[in-house]
């Protein structure tokens, strides 16, 4: 079965870098998501996109924040300058059209020293 | 509460015995989605029941939904040493934008 694949699956870095973490999405699927989950706690909305271009995001996806699509398969979420705080695990997902389940990839773990 | 808040946060039980989990959400939806997750993992999808279905079945898995208490359960029947993970449900309730607002999840351990 199709599914969603993410790397790097554990990311390191330190506070001010720039990290970009990679979703190759399945390929017949039109929307894509990013979601955040900090440790031990819900996992939240950062932004959609759809037709290429972000269709909605969340107080979280601020101006360090942004996500790119620059082929037909990649989509990349980059932060600029990393802050403690980002750390997080890092879900991709994408769906096919709507009303039906968001398929979610294994995550990145990103960790800011 | 918050949107897609689970109850309990926290259920053990013996492995055979039956798994309920529930979950209420404040807005109108779409569908309501259940994920699993295991410890450190990704989320895995387990069903979507629509805003105007009351009940779907899938394997040992059984979830119902009443928009009108904007709540919803799942049941796990027959539970197994495998069942043991976190669950969370998912409430779409942006019609066309498919943005998923997750809760707060119920850690399940089942006892061998």
């Amino acid at each position: 079965e199709p599914e969603v694949t993410q790397t790097p699956s554990h990311q390191v870095t330190q506070m001010g870098q720039e990290v970009i973490l990679r979703c190759v999405p399945i390929s017949n699927h039109l929307y894509f998501y990013w979601y955040r989950q900090i440790l031990g706690q819900k996992v939240e909305f950062l932004v959609s996109f759809y037709n290429n271009e972000i269709s909605e995001k969340s107080e979280i996806f601020d101006d360090q924040f942004s996500v790119e699509r620059p082929d037909g398969s990649n989509f990349t979420l980059k932060i600029r300058s990393t802050k403690l705080e980002d750390s997080a695990m890092y879900f991709c997902a994408s769906l096919d059209r709507g009303n039906s389940p968001l398929h979610f990839g294994n995550g990145t773990r990103l960790t800011v020293t | 509460s918050q949107q897609g808040e689970e109850d309990p946060q926290a259920l053990s039980i013996q492995e055979g015995e039956n798994a309920t989990m529930n979950c209420s959400y404040k807005t109108s939806i779409n569908n309501l989605q259940w994920y699993r997750q295991n410890s450190g993992r990704g989320l895995v999808h387990l069903i979507l029941i629509r805003s105007n279905e009351r009940e779907k079945h899938s394997g040992r898995l059984r979830v119902t939904l009443d928009t009108s208490k904007k709540s919803s359960s799942l049941l796990i029947t027959a539970s197994r040493a495998a069942d043991t993970a976190s669950y969370f449900c998912a409430t779409d309730e942006d019609f066309g934008n498919e943005k998923l607002t997750f809760g707060t999840g119920t850690r399940l351990t089942i006892i061998p």
